[in-house]
């Protein structure tokens, strides 16, 4: 099993509310990246970092923001959240190199009233 | 666009059919991965190939990475209730600022 952790596993909030998810790995691993995924459909890469402040967006736009301070730690923000941003958020960690095999979280389920 | 494509999107077979799922990129890849995610979980590593024309199997589970480096196949014989789930490939690309990327899954559903 992958050290990798999420919290909130579940978190229900209003309209217009900050928030941040938590993702935090143990195993010493470069990069790390922030997925967002409706129920059975696709992985949306939306932000990824190759190291301690390195943060890129990826190829789903989305308004929430990171941060990489820590090797271990990748938080992921929305300032104000909205209804459309409800969906799963998973987070990932790989070891920078050629096999670059991704452990995922076991993600942030977001409901936005 | 979408650079990784996987046929089909949905697969629903009767227990004890076998079962294939396609990946296929516009680009060449330096390798392949594919991984599992059972309903309500999160994607879970199976296996990597490397080389061209490379064949892995895990038990009822074989993986196929085409001559070109630009297609791969995941075949499941005698599916089982346990294999419920969806399958993604996931792409390593050379010289690409985000150089993996994953294909938009196969969701197989087993009827027992």
């Amino acid at each position: 099993e992958a050290d990798i952790y999420q919290t909130p596993r579940y978190l229900v909030i209003g309209t217009g509310k900050k928030i941040t998810l938590e993702c935090s790995q143990t195993m010493g691993h470069d990069k790390m990246y922030w997925y967002q995924q409706d129920p059975g459909m696709e992985l949306h890469l939306i932000h990824y970092s190759y190291g301690v402040n390195s943060t890129e967006k990826g190829d789903l736009s989305s308004e929430s923001t990171v941060s990489r301070i820590r090797t271990e730690h990748f938080p992921l923000t929305l300032e104000s959240a909205r209804p459309s941003h409800t969906s799963q958020y998973l987070c990932a960690s790989s070891r920078q190199g050629h096999q670059e095999t991704q452990y995922f979280g076991p993600g942030t389920r977001l409901l936005v009233l | 666009g979408q650079q990784v494509m996987q046929i089909p999107q949905y697969q629903h077979v009767q227990e004890g059919e076998d079962f294939t799922t396609y990946c296929n990129s516009s680009t060449t890849l330096s390798n392949i991965q594919w991984y599992k995610q059972r309903p309500g979980g999160h994607p879970v590593f199976l296996i990597q190939l490397v080389k061209s024309g490379e064949v892995k199997k895990q038990k009822r589970l074989t993986f196929q990475f085409g001559e070109a480096k630009k297609n791969s196949s995941l075949h499941i014989t005698a599916t089982q209730t346990t294999d419920v789930g969806t399958y993604f490939c996931a792409g390593f690309r050379d010289n690409y600022g985000q150089n993996f990327v994953f294909g938009p899954g196969t969701r197989l559903s087993v009827l027992p």
